[in-house]
């Protein structure tokens, strides 16, 4: 099925550092979704987007929609170690059952 | 609010028995719940859609008489893994739409290994 492309694969960085995370796709979604994965749990939602444009932040967490509605990207700033995890992009479409498409994940490590 | 809880985390099977997995809505309504499969370093693939008191609609490639969905209630979906075999073993994942607007809450997982 259709997947959203993240990349790179892994990304380690120093505590302390800011760190962005780009998602992209070559369909229109009307919603952007960011999720973070422990080991082993759920991926666990962290910023919901909806308008093309929309800015909005969580904490130390901002996340963008792109202009295109193709795009997001999802930015943490002053990393610490439980910022360790997978983070999965989701796009939707509008519908009563719309269904999730995802990323591949991008595994973050931090390193203290 | 939002939280699903789904059963077991964990559960070890022997080859051709089955394993039955549930996924619970605690604190709303959910018409709609989604299974998905992980493996290892993987994203989450989609196995089926189900809607409470309908049949599920099955992913292509996805076999329904294997992986059985149930959806008697709006706050129950049960996924069962029938003749289990050691191919089956992956971390399977529900996912429950309602309560807040963003819809889409998901369980904790259940580790699947089949020996």
């Amino acid at each position: 099925g259709q997947q959203l492309n993240q990349s790179p694969q892994s990304m380690f960085i120093q505590e302390g550092e800011d760190v962005s995370m780009n998602c992209t796709s070559s369909s229109i979604f009307n919603t952007w979704l960011w999720y973070k994965q422990d080991p082993g749990e759920g991926p666990v939602l962290l910023i919901a987007l909806y308008k093309a444009g929309e800015l909005t932040s969580n904490g130390r967490l901002t996340a963008q929609f792109g202009i295109t509605r193709k795009d997001s990207f999802l930015n943490i700033s002053a990393s610490i170690p439980s910022d360790v995890g997978i983070y999965f992009c989701a796009g939707r479409l509008t519908g009563a059952n719309s269904k999730l498409t995802f990323g591949k994940g991008i595994t973050l490590s931090v390193r203290p | 609010g939002a939280v699903v809880s789904q059963h077991p985390s964990r559960v070890i099977c022997k080859s051709g028995t089955s394993v039955k997995i549930e996924c619970r809505s605690l604190d709303f309504q959910a018409t709609t719940m989604f299974w998905y499969r992980q493996f290892p370093k993987k994203s989450l693939m989609l196995m089926a859609t189900s809607n409470e008191g309908s049949k599920a609609t099955y992913e292509q490639g996805v076999e329904k008489d294997k992986f059985l969905i149930n959806h008697a209630s709006l706050t129950l979906s049960t996924l069962t893994v029938t003749s289990a075999h050691p191919e089956d073993s992956s971390f399977y994942i529900c996912s429950a739409r309602g309560g807040r607007a963003e819809g889409y809450t998901f369980g904790s997982g259940t580790r699947l290994t089949v020996v």
